[in-house]
């Protein structure tokens, strides 16, 4: 069965510091892997994806995501925070297998940042 | 090109009565996925559909929760009879192929049933 874990319900970081946020998965095939992130009130925004090729994958805002498939995972990563990054995050993956190309999602993880 | 809009933006809902939500998908998109959120949970899949076609429904309650898409107009989640625990986000995605790589999401309807 697809599946997807962020083991943080929240992390906190120091504006400037580097942050991560964790995400592991689980399907049969091989996966496409998503992050989204929400904010206050809003929809969700993509801010990246990973569908082949180099591991390591840049997005929106400064973002950037390492798919490891040996340890399964897709962590979400920034240099340097920022107080406007504190929001939800959401990990998502599909298996390239599944005909219906259902997303399972995260729990989500909230990320704050602190002046 | 606007995004994907979904009206209403609150609603708000006796119990017993019945709630529609409204997608319009981004131009030139013909896949519609809705999503609901709970309170400090992600997302749960709950349908997909194609213009005219319901595609999986596997997320959906099997009573009183129906999904359309029809070929003019926005897709509509309808729930009938509603109850407090249908209080919640309900998101829609909409994507240009089914393969679904990048879906774009709207602001969501925020039930609350009371």
């Amino acid at each position: 069965a697809q599946s997807v874990a962020q083991p943080e319900d929240q992390v906190n970081v120091a504006e400037g510091n580097p942050l991560t946020v964790k995400c592991t998965y689980s399907v049969s095939g091989n996966p496409y892997l998503f992050w989204y992130v929400q904010y206050p009130n809003r929809g969700l925004q993509f801010l990246l994806k990973y569908i082949t090729g180099d591991n390591l994958v840049k997005g929106s805002y400064g973002f950037e995501a390492e798919f490891n498939k040996s340890q399964t995972s897709f962590h979400l990563k920034k240099p340097s925070a920022l107080v406007s990054d504190s929001a939800l995050y959401f990990c998502a993956v599909r298996d390239w297998e599944d005909s219906n190309y259902q997303l399972i999602w995260g729990a989500g993880t909230k990320l704050i940042i602190k002046p | 090109n606007a995004g994907v809009m979904q009206n209403p933006r609150h609603l708000v809902r006796r119990r017993g009565q019945e709630a529609r939500l409204r997608c319009s998908p981004m131009k030139g998109h013909s896949h519609v996925y809705w999503y609901r959120q709970l309170p400090e949970e992600g997302l749960k899949f709950m349908v997909y559909l194609q213009k005219e076609n319901i595609i999986d429904e596997s997320g959906m309650p099997k009573e009183r929760f129906s999904a359309e898409f029809p070929k003019e107009g926005p897709s509509i989640l309808r729930i009938q009879q509603v109850v407090r625990g249908d209080s919640a986000a309900y998101f829609c995605a909409s994507s240009p192929t089914r393969e679904n790589t990048e879906a774009f999401f709207g602001q969501g309807t925020r039930l609350t049933v009371v």
